[in-house]
Order: structure tokens, then sequence, then C-alpha cells
């Protein structure tokens, strides 16, 4: 079976400083990894996938994520943080090949914006 | 394309009573999902399809029913609401599973039950 672990249920950090959201996966197969973030009252939005191509991922609004299979881990990072920036995050996961059975998600990061 | 829509935004049931959260998307994506999202916890899957006429339980299905009569269409029904059930509701669809194709959430309903 498969699990996500958010290392940290909030991060607080200044506007301009960089960000890091840590994901630790369990998988059977080969995984596909996924971050979504969720603004106040929102649905969620992707930001980045990782699907057994390049471990190093850029995706939208300045963020990336590396996959680094040794140590099972998706952690997220952005170089220098923005006021919009504040949301909750969810690292997700889903086992290639296994199926149609949706997505396992952490329990999420919630992101604090000092200005 | 609208994308994947949600109906009602907000609801308030009182306890034993029912009712249909509506989902629809415009993508013709073949697999639909239907999450719930508790305060402090990731969402957790309730029901999936793979397609019209076809749909499983996911890891919390107790409670709930769906139908997918459509590609489009995915509701799902609360018979006998219970405080449990308090949670906020997220439909969303992909093209196909897993394997890298994102998953299109749509906007969520919130639901109470007292």
């Amino acid at each position: 079976a498969q699990s996500v672990t958010q290392l940290d249920s909030h991060v607080s950090v200044s506007e301009g400083t960089p960000v890091l959201l840590r994901c630790n996966y369990s998988s059977s197969y080969s995984p596909s990894l996924f971050w979504y973030v969720q603004h106040p009252n929102k649905g969620l939005q992707l930001l980045l996938k990782y699907t057994s191509a390049a471990t190093l991922v850029k995706g939208i609004n300045g963020f990336e994520a590396e996959f680094k299979k040794s140590e099972t881990s998706f952690h997220l990072t952005k170089p220098s943080a923005h006021m919009s920036d504040a949301a909750e995050y969810f690292c997700a996961v889903s086992e290639s090949g296994g199926g149609a059975d949706g997505l396992t998600f952490g329990k999420g990061t919630h992101l604090i914006i000092q200005p | 394309n609208a994308g994947v829509t949600q109906t009602p935004k907000f609801r308030i049931l009182k306890i034993g009573q029912s009712m249909t959260l509506q989902c629809t998307q415009d993508m013709n994506h073949n697999y639909m999902y239907w999450y719930r999202q508790d305060p402090g916890m990731g969402l957790k899957l309730i029901y999936y399809s793979v397609g019209a006429g076809i749909t499983d339980k996911g890891e919390v299905p107790n409670g709930y029913n769906v139908s997918r009569s459509t590609t489009e269409d995915f509701p799902l029904r609360l018979e006998l609401a219970a405080p449990s059930q308090t949670s906020v509701y997220f439909c969303a669809s992909s093209y196909l599973p897993g394997d890298g194709y994102e998953q299109y959430f749509g906007p969520g309903t919130r639901l109470t039950v007292t």
C-alpha cells in the first residue's frame, strides 16, 4: 500500500527567503508524485508532478521538487517566497500501472509567509 | 471549458436527511473521483469511477453511494446524514489514472450535518 508523510504541519518563512516543504512517500511500485496547492476556500491546483522522467521537476510559480528514490523523498522548494504563496500544500502519490484508485494524499503543510 | 463543477457550494443538513452532491466535468475524462477533506487532514478517497456504468469503493465509502450514468456526471449521495459526514467534498477527474496524468479538482462542497 502507498502512503505519504508530510513532515511539517506548518512552515513559516519570511517573504523573499527560500521555502522547503518536505514529503516522504512509501510505494510498492514505481510511483508518480504530485504537489498540489490549496488556497483558502478553493479547490486543489496542481503545482508539479513527477512521472519517472527527470528527477528534478519544475512547476508553476517558481516551485520545483526533486525525486530522490534512495531517500523516498519528494521535497518542494522555491528560492524566494512571495506573500501569494501562503496556502496549504499537499503531496500525493499514485502507483503507476496500479489501476484507477485515486491519489493518496499527505495531511498537508500550511505555509505562512511573514512580511 | 468549465472544468469540474460542483453544486451546491455549501449545505447544512439535519441528522438523518439525505442529499445528492452534484459533479460534472466537460473534459471528456473517463476517470472521476470523490474525496472528502476533514480539518487538518489530507483528502481521502470515497468512491471512484473508471467510466460510465462502472464505480468502485475507495478508502472511506461507508454512508455514501454513487452512480455514473454518463461520462460527464458523477453524483455522490448521502442517504442518512450523520455528524461524522461533516466535511468538505471534492470531486476530481482525470484522463488516465496515475502515471502522471493529473487529477483536476472542483471547487468543493462544504457540508455541515447537525
